[in-house]
């Protein structure tokens, strides 16, 4: 079975650095790019950038552009979203979805994680 | 930001038929890119509905069905269910933003 398992929910204080994961199993995981959605609190999704594993080519949304960075280490078949200063405008929950080279769609998805910025 | 709008909320009755819009641009759909559909039940994850404008995903029930035309594509949901009660989103490649944009999303209600 194809699944994508995201690392758990975050609790951080504004200024703080965070990394969160994105760990693929049962499909060949540097064969397809792997994507990150926002969805923050009662609002819709937003793309925010995706990253082939085999060599790393990385697109971020312009609006999310040096505010977040994307990597991966194929070795052990895990993607990450990073951000080295959080703000409490940051908090929401976050998606990793697969999606096949040639294509646009994404599918399957993690099952989120939170993030929550307070001071 | 989204570029691609959809209604804020459809209702119907269990049994009917309701259809979602999703309106894009010239760099969008309007240019021919593919249009895909998702359902976010509550707390749950977003799930892939329907992708390249008509085609289902396997499991996916045959209630619902896509289109797409110029600048614009529908998700239809026919014999309206109350497990159909969510969230759904339109997707496509927006040539200006080099990336996937979504829709506004829409809020599906069974009455």
């Amino acid at each position: 079975e194809v699944q994508l398992v995201q690392s758990g929910a975050e609790v951080k204080k504004p200024g703080e650095s965070l990394k969160i994961s994105c760990k693929g199993s049962g499909y060949r995981f540097s064969d397809y790019w792997i994507g990150w959605v926002r969805q923050m609190p009662g609002k819709g999704l937003e793309w925010m950038g995706i990253i082939y594993p085999d060599d790393s080519e990385t697109t971020y949304s312009p609006s999310l552009q040096g505010q977040v960075t994307i990597s991966v280490d194929k070795s052990i078949s895990t993607a990450y979203l990073q951000w080295s200063s959080l703000k409490a405008s940051d908090s929401a929950m976050y998606y990793c979805a697969r999606r096949q080279s040639g294509t646009s769609w994404f599918d399957p998805w993690g099952q989120g994680t939170l993030v929550t910025v307070s001071s | 930001q989204s570029v691609l709008t959809q209604p804020p909320s459809v209702s119907g009755a269990p049994g009917q038929r309701v259809t979602i819009s999703c309106t894009g641009s010239r760099s969008n759909i309007g240019a021919g890119y593919d249009v895909h559909w998702y359902q976010q039940l509550p707390g749950t994850a977003p799930k892939l509905l329907i992708h390249d404008n008509i085609n289902r995903p396997s499991g996916v029930p045959d209630r619902f069905s896509g289109s797409k035309s110029a600048a614009s594509a529908s998700l239809a949901i026919t014999g309206l269910q109350a497990e159909d009660e969510a969230d759904y989103y339109c997707q496509s490649y927006d040539s200006s933003l080099s990336g996937s944009v979504f829709g506004t999303g829409t809020k599906v209600t069974v009455l």
